[in-house]
């Protein structure tokens, strides 16, 4: 089936550095990658939508300088979160939707990476 | 708007049981719909869409949904529930008619707790 392996499943990092999320599909193209943030007991909140070869399409309030999203390849989608805070301590989640309609999206709908929760001290 | 509801915040049913999710709708035209499950820290699994045919759609672990245009409800239901169901469950739609990019709308999510 369609899988999508995100790393790390888990990062504590310093307030004001970056860190960088990485979301690969596995045994399909992605051709639009989903990055989702979700606050405990809450729903996915869509942060981004990114198209492989273009710029990400940033939801309204979404800082674009903050939430740096590069979908360079088919394969790999990065969210890179800059200059840390503890308010952006959150776990985030990335999905991919690829191939063509009758293939991988009409049988498995999106596919969701396991998740990175961020902690910022 | 696009929105999707999922009234109840946790529901709860002794193992054995029939249990019921419920989820609404709100889209233009007819949608896509989909049920998701995530377990604690972790990301969301695909049980079941329906995206035309039979009303009732059958998914993963025994878990069914059944579309009603005219309710505009999607409920989420298993005959027998298992300790091992106790989740946080997601209704989620796509408007087939919409122009986007294709991104989910996902309901508050419902805390589903399945006792001995």
């Amino acid at each position: 089936g369609a899988v999508v392996s995100q790393h790390p499943s888990r990062v504590i990092c310093k307030s004001g550095t970056s860190v960088k999320i990485e979301c690969r599909s596995l045994d399909f193209q992605a051709t639009t990658m989903f990055w989702y943030r979700q606050f405990p007991k809450q729903s996915l909140m869509l942060m981004a939508t990114s198209n492989e070869g273009s710029k990400a399409t940033y939801e309204q309030g979404v800082e674009k300088d903050k939430f740096l999203i590069n979908h360079a390849s088919l394969t790999l989608s990065t969210l890179t979160v800059t200059s840390a805070h503890p308010e952006d301590s959150s776990f985030y989640i990335c999905s991919a939707r690829g191939g063509q309609a009758g293939a991988i999206w009409s049988t498995y709908g999106y596919t969701f990476g396991s998740g990175t929760r961020l902690t910022v001290v | 708007a696009q929105s999707v509801a999922q009234p109840e915040d946790q529901v709860n049913v002794a193992e054995g049981n029939p249990l019921t999710v419920k989820c609404t709708y709100s889209v233009s035209g007819n949608p896509y719909l989909f049920w998701y499950v995530q377990y604690p820290n972790r990301g969301l699994q695909f049980l079941l869409k329906y995206i035309t045919g039979d009303n009732l759609v059958k998914g993963s672990y025994g878990f069914e949904a059944e579309f009603n245009k005219s309710q505009t409800s999607f409920h989420l239901k298993k005959p027998s529930a298992l300790v091992s169901d106790s989740a946080l469950y997601f209704c989620a739609v796509r408007d087939r008619g919409s122009s986007n990019t294709g991104k989910l709308i996902f309901g508050q999510g419902t805390t589903l707790q399945v006792k001995p």
